[in-house]
């Protein structure tokens, strides 16, 4: 079975601080993509960034940072400089590709990020 | 290209009515699939259709089906409401080759209460 679990319920920081989400899965996979979205006040699941289980390489891409370990089955997510627009409900995703039929993301249950003036 | 959308976007029933929901997703994307969201249980994936045919489902109960169309746009339907049915209905749409790899775009979503 997948799981992801997203240990942060609510995180609050103030602008132009750092802020680092935690998301921890499992799954007996080898072959498999971890998803980060950003959910924004008005509902819609904004994709964010894409990594699959072969690659490790971290990636940065402006303000927001990925860390990705096999190791320790972890895909945290950074924002540097923190503004009052990162405000949203993050989720952290998996799929695997052990039949590569069919689309069954499993979410993990968010961390709702509140960027204060 | 324009992204997923979804209508209506807000909708009002009642217990014992039932209610259709419709997603048309980017152009080009065949696969559609369907997600509940409610504060309680987060993400729920509904199912998912590629070509016409439902491929996964998630352990929801027959009240809840849908269907896709040719041109890929996709409706659920949901019947005999109950109010834990309130939720926000979240469509996704992903490339031609529905793959279980593929990134999914979503919809706005349409948040649906019931009375």
């Amino acid at each position: 079975a997948q799981k992801v679990t997203q240990a942060q319920t609510e995180i609050s920081v103030v602008e132009k601080e750092d802020v680092t989400l935690d998301c921890v899965y499992e799954t007996r996979d080898t072959t498999y993509y971890l998803f980060w979205y950003k959910q924004p006040p008005s509902g819609e699941l904004v994709f964010l960034i894409r990594r699959n289980s072969f690659d490790e390489q971290n990636e940065i891409s402006g303000r927001y940072s990925w860390n990705f370990q096999k190791s320790t089955s972890s895909f945290n997510f950074t924002i540097t400089a923190s503004q009052v627009v990162d405000s949203a409900v993050y989720f952290c995703a998996l799929t695997s590709s052990w039949d590569n039929y069919g689309q069954n993301f499993v979410f993990g249950p968010g961390t709702r990020l509140s960027v204060l003036p | 290209k324009a992204g997923v959308t979804q209508t209506p976007r807000y909708l009002i029933k009642t217990r014992g009515q039932q209610v259709t929901l419709s997603c048309s997703p980017i152009s080009g994307h065949r696969s559609v699939s369907w997600y509940q969201q409610t504060p309680g249980q987060g993400l729920q994936f509904l199912f998912e259709y590629f070509s016409e045919t439902q491929r996964n489902k998630g352990n929801f109960p027959g009240r809840f089906s849908g269907r896709q169309f040719s041109n890929s746009r996709s409706e659920m339907n949901v019947s005999t409401l109950e109010l834990g049915d309130s939720a926000l209905y979240l469509c996704a749409s992903s490339l031609e080759q529905g793959k279980r790899t593929d990134t999914q775009y979503f919809g706005p979503g349409t948040r649906l209460t019931v009375l």
